[in-house]
């Protein structure tokens, strides 16, 4: 099974919500990221975890916040976000212990932001 | 990080074999290159990875140069669920690194 799932697949929220993203993987991978993707953009990185701990954070605003509560779960707190954070966002994982580096993708939240 | 260069659009018909040339002049003595293809509102799949020379699976190939500045994606027969955006990534393969997407490239297939 390489299937990477995430809830919910769209959510609208006003810029005072608070809102999580949810992420969970059972392929036993060891290393989580998270994506944001505007339209007709790449992929952007966010933020890494390796055995569930942040080892990158790509400058991202503190609105954003990561957590990875097991090594199958990721979530990504929403507090205050501006209509600009609109966009789809991805999680992704791969296996540490594997000797090449393939991240699979969920299909991703769409987010709105009024 | 190296830094990928490929077409921003291709244009191609069902039953052609379509390649996609990604440029990567400073590509690092351990970078890996990777191709994944995604269609609108969805993740983006992996479809194939490579270091040197050729590399083939179910779905496509693979062409790496000995000098590895450069890398070509073939797809056999495309059809009309072939047309979406395709990426070449270089990247450190070990889990936990960055991928640093480029713009890619956007395959149309028309009938």
């Amino acid at each position: 099974d390489t299937e990477v799932t995430q809830t919910p697949k769209h959510l609208v929220m006003g810029m005072t919500n608070k809102k999580s993203l949810k992420c969970e993987q059972h392929m036993g991978h060891r290393a989580m990221y998270w994506y944001k993707q505007k339209a007709k953009k790449p992929p952007e990185l966010m933020f890494v975890y390796s055995y569930e701990k942040l080892s990158i954070n790509e400058s991202v605003p503190s609105r954003f916040s990561p957590e990875c509560p097991n090594s199958s779960l990721l979530n990504l707190h929403l507090h205050a976000l501006q209509p600009e954070d609109s966009a789809l966002y991805l999680c992704a994982s791969s296996s540490i212990r594997a000797s090449t580096d393939t991240q699979y993708f969920g299909p991703g939240t769409r987010l709105t932001v009024l | 990080l190296a830094k990928t260069t490929q077409p921003i659009s291709m244009d191609s018909y069902e039953g052609q074999e379509v390649n996609i040339t990604c440029s990567h002049n400073n590509i690092a003595t351990n970078d890996y290159i990777t191709w994944y293809q995604q269609f609108p509102s969805q993740g983006p799949r992996f479809i194939i990875q490579g270091y040197k020379t050729k590399v083939t699976n179910e779905v496509a190939s693979l062409f790496i140069p000995a000098d590895r500045k450069s890398s070509t994606l073939s797809l056999p027969r495309v059809s009309l669920s072939d047309t979406a955006v395709y990426y070449c990534l270089v990247h450190y393969n070990q889990a936990g690194t960055a991928l640093i997407f480029g713009k890619g490239t956007t395959l149309s297939v028309s009938s």
